[in-house]
């Protein structure tokens, strides 16, 4: 079983606070993403990466920044959290492939709280 | 811009019924329509997908209808049951130079009453 583990589950950061969110995936995926959900919004992608040093823009990367220094680990960086980014971030990862088609395995969500 | 519309935002069936959650694309690029089922708690999982050279793709209870022409399609739950109480979400994407990625509708909350 495919398996993409984020390690906080809750947390909660005082705004102006640096914000790490931590992503592993078990599965050698190449592809590996950071969705932010908020209720009526969806999920929107805020970044992906789809090589090791390698990372491209979502839809919402404004606030964020990310890190894939090794193949399984995918980071979210909030430099100066804001309490407009108190949300559920999703990590995902998917096989490599460019072609569409490949399945996109979630992760449990961390839910993050700005105060 | 939001390019997958889906409706409604909140859905009440009685156990036994039929549950239809509509979605509308605008990106005749788009090659690969999936829907996640989230249950609470948890992260989105694959339900069922459907490519759009197929009208209709069936998984037990669970249908997607595509119709090309019109850019929409809809999740059919055939015979809905209470443990299929959790969040829909429709999604599409396209073949890219890079990574494949979804982009995601709002949301269903389907609940199914007794």
């Amino acid at each position: 079983d495919v398996k993409v583990t984020q390690s906080s589950r809750y947390l909660v950061k005082r705004t102006g606070e640096k914000v790490f969110l931590e992503c592993v995936q078990d599965m050698d995926h190449e592809n590996m993403f950071w969705y932010r959900q908020d209720p009526g919004l969806g999920l929107r992608l805020i970044y992906f990466s789809y090589d090791v040093k390698m990372k491209e823009k979502g839809d919402i990367p404004e606030g964020y920044s990310v890190s894939r220094e090794k193949k399984e680990r995918f980071s979210l960086i909030l430099e100066s959290a804001s309490t407009n980014q108190t949300s559920m971030y999703l990590c995902a990862s998917s096989p490599h492939g460019w072609i569409s088609g490949n399945t996109i395995y979630f992760g449990e969500g961390s839910w993050l709280t700005v105060v | 811009q939001q390019q997958v519309k889906q409706s409604p935002q909140s859905l009440i069936v009685q156990k036994g019924g039929i549950s239809i959650i509509n979605c509308a694309y605008e990106n005749t690029a788009f090659d690969y329509f999936p829907w996640y089922q989230q249950f609470p708690g948890k992260g989105p999982a694959l339900l069922i997908a459907i490519r759009p050279d197929v009208s209709e793709k069936k998984e037990g209870r669970f249908t997607i209808s595509f119709n090309k022409s019109a850019k929409q399609f809809s999740l059919h739950i055939m015979d809905s049951q209470p443990g299929d109480s959790a969040t829909y979400f429709c999604a599409a994407s396209m073949s890219s130079g890079t990574a494949s990625k979804l982009t995601f509708g709002t949301g269903t909350r389907l609940q199914v009453t007794l």
